[in-house]
């Protein structure tokens, strides 16, 4: 069965700096991998995805993700945070079962911005 | 992509009592997909509803505790059967559409607190 890894629960940043969010997946094949982001009483909103091909992968708002077979990882980036980044990041991975696609999240990042 | 109206936002409930939360979606969708997420944690599939079929249930789930209904391609309801204040969690709804693989959206979600 497949799982995910994020093994920073928080992270905290200030504006203007760097950001990388650490994901790690297992599964037995060719991973569809996904990065989500969740504002205080939002729904999941996509940031990017991974299925095939390049492994630097761009998405919305800046933030870009790169797909490391060898390290069983795909981490998000972004050079420069805003304040409004300010919110929980998951990691997903997607199989595919008999009922369809399914998607397994990890725990989730909780990203704090300071000012 | 699809857009997802999910009602209700929000409810207060008494223990013992059930509640039933509908996903409305603006286009028609093969896989409609309903998920957990309790307080400070990620996000736990519980089901999947196809149209004109039983929704399949996650381990751990059980259909007696949560029903589904799925009538047509646009819409599903998922009830909270019997609540407890360990049901205490937001409640996604999320969509595969047809034309977008692994195109998935989420329901902004019903945050439910049992009392």
């Amino acid at each position: 069965a497949q799982s995910v890894t994020q093994p920073d629960i928080h992270i905290t940043v200030s504006e203007g700096a760097s950001l990388e969010l650490r994901c790690n997946y297992s599964y037995g094949a060719t991973p569809y991998l996904f990065w989500y982001v969740q504002s205080p009483g939002q729904g999941l909103q996509l940031l990017l995805k991974y299925f095939s091909g390049d492994t630097l992968v761009q998405g919305i708002k800046g933030f870009e993700a790169e797909f490391k077979r060898s390290q069983s990882s795909f981490n998000l980036r972004k050079p420069s945070v805003h304040w409004s980044d300010a919110a929980e990041y998951f990691c997903a991975v997607g199989a595919r079962t008999g009922g369809g696609n399914k998607l397994t999240f990890g725990t989730g990042t909780q990203l704090k911005v300071e000012l | 992509s699809a857009v997802i109206s999910q009602k209700p936002s929000r409810d207060i409930c008494q223990r013992g009592t059930s509640l039933t939360i509908q996903c409305q979606v603006d286009s028609q969708v093969t896989m409609m997909f309903w998920y957990r997420q309790q307080p400070g944690q990620s996000l736990t599939l519980i089901a999947t509803a196809n149209q004109g079929s039983e929704a399949t249930y996650e381990s751990g789930f059980v259909i007696d505790k949560f029903p589904i209904s799925r009538p047509n391609l646009t819409f599903s309801t998922l009830t909270v059967s019997n609540m407890s204040p360990e049901d205490s969690s937001i409640y996604l709804c999320s969509v595969e559409a047809i034309d977008s693989f692994y195109g998935y959206t989420f329901g902004s979600g019903t945050r439910l607190t049992v009392v």
